[in-house]
């Protein structure tokens, strides 16, 4: 399917669990991004790549690790999970910095 | 830097009122403006967009003018819908050379038949 999917759509996970959020886009779109959204912070940037092989700290980037070996794929990892993560997580891509961004639909982490 | 502080919610309307969400930005350059709406259970996707000053950003009957004197893009709609009611983020693309995209906090809408 064309676009940017998410998986898995619900996670529920323990404290000090590793934990992987996968992210997937069919268009080749050199951006991407991890966003937290949490109720009254709105949507706050994890982590963002320009490319393959490059990616960047965004607002609140502790606690997360990314890597991007290919265009298409952006997995965001939790290395030890702690329960101020949970939230809602959403990836997205554009074809450049400054244009429009496609969200996929949200994966929703609950780590108890 | 750059930020986005928008009216908070809930809004409340009732099927075929006026909507008006305030939006105004603080940006250094010439900065993109969007606003995006995400429905119960999906992500966010694009409503309008205004790329410089007095642009107007129009799209299912809803509407954003790029004010740079205000600093402002508020959105507007003439007569909601039930099927309005989803959150509406302002949000602006740096246009003096960054790409990061700020998005406001959201406005919740709901909107009753």
């Amino acid at each position: 399917d064309a676009g940017i999917t998410q998986s898995p759509r619900y996670k529920i996970t323990e404290t000090g669990r590793q934990v992987t959020l996968m992210c997937h886009q069919t268009w080749s779109h050199s951006y991407m991004f991890w966003y937290r959204q949490d109720l009254g912070h709105g949507l706050r940037l994890i982590y963002y790549s320009a490319a393959a092989d490059i990616t960047d700290k965004g607002e609140v980037p502790d606690g997360y690790v990314v890597s991007r070996s290919k265009t298409e794929n952006f997995p965001l990892t939790l290395e030890s999970a702690t329960r101020s993560q949970t939230s809602v997580y959403f990836c997205a891509s554009s074809e450049g910095a400054k244009n429009i961004q496609y969200f996929g639909a949200g994966t929703r982490l609950s780590v108890l | 830097g750059n930020s986005v502080t928008q009216m908070e919610g809930p809004v409340t309307l009732s099927e075929e009122a006026f909507l008006t969400i305030n939006c105004t930005y603080t940006a250094t350059g010439y900065p993109s403006l969007f606003w995006y709406v995400q429905y119960p259970g999906e992500g966010l996707q694009l409503l309008l967009k205004a790329t410089k000053a007095d642009d107007k950003g129009s799209n299912k009957g809803f509407e954003a003018t790029y004010r740079k004197e205000t600093t402002s893009f508020h959105l507007e709609k003439g007569s909601v819908q039930v099927s309005d009611s989803a959150v509406y983020f302002c949000a602006l693309s740096d246009g003096g050379g960054g790409f990061k995209t700020i998005f406001g906090a959201g406005t919740r809408l709901f909107v009753k038949a």
